[in-house]
């Protein structure tokens, strides 16, 4: 499986762009890299995900290395609600630690 | 609402004892996934159901088991419960398995909290 490494927190102000790093230097070739969101006391929820070229969502960007050894989830225009959690899962169901996005009015 | 339900949403128990929690999915998923998610351990895959069949295990301990039914919903069975089995237990489901590096879109239900006295 692949291990993942992301900063444990970070820190937005309200609509300014965030950049959610991902370190996952063992990913295998055919694994996906999703990202998953858990805002407070709710369920965790799909937010994007991409094999090898960067992708876009209404929710968010996924921009990956061109060696996948690591990705960033960059969100345009952080809101109070995008404040959560955020998972970075290369491959399958294995959920780190994340990171937690706290965003400032 | 991600379409998935989970009861109860509350279960308070003693050590020793054994207790069934229950999810349904969203209408047309076939696919089931249990996940536990404690203050130490962060969130870890259980166990997936595919079609009523087992698909793919993670750090589920042999006191838990679990099933999934020909109506599609599941059930996750804890016994012989110790004071470290107290979290939340997620549900989610996605209409085909994910495998194979590939972790399908899963929809999750608002869990259930375990707290073992």
């Amino acid at each position: 499986d692949a291990k993942t490494t992301q900063p444990n927190s970070m820190e937005s102000n309200e609509e300014e762009p965030v950049h959610l790093p991902c370190n996952h230097s063992t990913i295998s070739g055919t694994d996906y890299i999703h990202w998953y969101r858990q805002l407070p006391s709710q369920g965790p929820e799909y937010v994007i995900h991409g094999l090898t070229s960067n992708v876009n969502n209404r929710m968010a960007s996924l921009a990956i290395a061109e060696d996948r050894k690591s990705s960033t989830l960059i969100l345009h225009r952080a809101t109070l609600r995008d404040a959560a959690v955020y998972y970075c899962i290369p491959g399958d169901m294995r959920f780190g630690a994340g990171t937690r996005l706290t965003v400032k009015p | 609402d991600s379409g998935v339900t989970q009861t109860p949403k509350h279960l308070i128990t003693a050590t020793g004892q054994r207790v069934t929690l229950r999810c349904s999915p969203r209408s047309g998923d076939l696919s089931v996934y249990w996940y536990q998610q404690s203050l130490d351990q962060g969130l870890q895959f259980l166990i997936q159901y595919y079609n009523g069949e087992e698909r793919a295990k993670g750090n589920i301990l042999e006191r838990f088991s679990a099933q999934q039914f020909p109506d599609l919903h599941s059930e996750l069975n804890l016994s012989s419960l110790e004071l470290g089995d107290s979290a939340l237990y997620f549900c989610a489901s996605s209409v085909v398995a994910s495998g194979g590096g590939k972790m399908v879109e899963q929809f999750f239900g608002p869990g259930t909290r375990l707290t073992v006295l």
